[in-house]
C-alpha cells in the first residue's frame, strides 16, 4: 500500500487523558499536513511541515496540541489534557511539489471520541 | 470567517440525473481550486481541481465551472450514478511564501444518488 498511512484508526479516550497518533505520509512526499474534522464539517487546517520544518500552525492548535517530524518521514500528533471538544478526526496529508495535480493524498484518519 | 461557502449541504439525485453544487469564495489570494470526494470511515479523496485563469474543466462525467469575477465555482456531475453517492467537499488553496499551502474546505454536501 503506498498510500498515506494514520494509526490508529479508531481511539477513544477519557478526558484529561493524552494522545498520540502517528502518521506515514507516501515516500517521495516531503510535505505532510494535519487536518482536524468534526461530524458534518469540512476539514480544517492544523499545522503543516516540510521535510522535518514545522512551517505554519492554526490558531486551532493550542498549547495542548503538538505536532513533530523527526527526520523528515512520519509525524505524530499528541494532545495533552484531552477535552470533550477534541472529539473529531484527524486527518493526515501528503503533498509533493513536483505532483502534476497539487493534490494532498489524505489518510483515512484518526478518529478520536474523548468521554 | 467562513471564507468558502457551500451549497446545498445535502442533495437527492435520480440515477441518471445532473447534480450540481455550488461554493463561493472569499479571499482572492486563492490560486486552486479543487473538489474532494469523501465515503464514510475514509480521508478525502481528491476529484478534480482547476485553476482560475481556466473557466471549465471536465473530466469523464465530473466537470468544473469556475466565474472568477464572481468568485464562485461549481461541480457538475453527469449520469450520476449510485456509486457516487457520498460526500463532496470544495476547497480552496493557499499559498504560503514558503511554498506550503493550505486548502479551506466548503462544509460539505452529502450526496444522495437514488437507483
Amino acid at each position: 500500500d503506498t498510500g498515506v498511512s494514520q494509526d490508529p484508526r479508531h481511539k477513544i479516550t477519557k478526558r484529561g487523558q493524552n494522545v498520540t497518533f502517528r502518521c506515514d505520509p507516501i515516500s517521495e512526499h516531503n510535505r505532510l499536513y494535519w487536518y482536524r474534522q468534526t461530524l458534518g464539517q469540512g476539514p480544517e487546517f492544523l499545522t503543516y511541515f516540510q521535510n522535518e520544518a514545522q512551517l505554519e500552525k492554526s490558531r486551532l492548535l493550542s498549547d495542548r496540541f503538538s505536532a513533530e517530524r523527526p527526520k523528515g518521514s512520519f509525524s505524530t500528533l499528541e494532545i495533552q489534557r484531552t477535552e470533550q471538544g477534541d472529539s473529531a478526526m484527524y486527518l493526515c496529508a501528503s503533498s509533493s511539489p513536483s505532483a502534476a495535480n497539487y493534490g494532498y493524498t489524505f489518510g483515512s484518519g484518526t478518529r478520536l471520541t474523548v468521554v | 470567517q467562513q471564507q468558502v461557502k457551500q451549497s446545498p449541504q445535502s442533495l437527492i439525485v435520480q440515477k441518471g440525473g445532473i447534480s450540481i453544487i455550488n461554493c463561493a469564495y472569499e479571499n482572492t489570494a486563492f490560486d486552486y481550486f479543487p473538489w474532494y470526494q469523501q465515503f464514510p470511515g475514509k480521508g478525502p479523496a481528491l476529484l478534480i481541481a482547476i485553476r482560475p485563469d481556466v473557466s471549465e474543466k471536465k473530466e469523464g462525467r465530473f466537470t468544473i465551472s469556475f466565474n472568477k469575477s464572481a468568485k464562485q465555482f461549481s461541480l457538475h456531475i453527469m449520469d450520476s450514478q449510485p456509486g457516487d453517492s457520498a460526500t463532496y467537499f470544495c476547497a480552496a488553496r493557499k499559498t504560503y511564501n514558503n511554498a506550503g499551502n493550505m486548502l479551506t474546505f466548503g462544509g460539505g454536501t452529502r450526496l444522495m444518488v437514488k437507483p
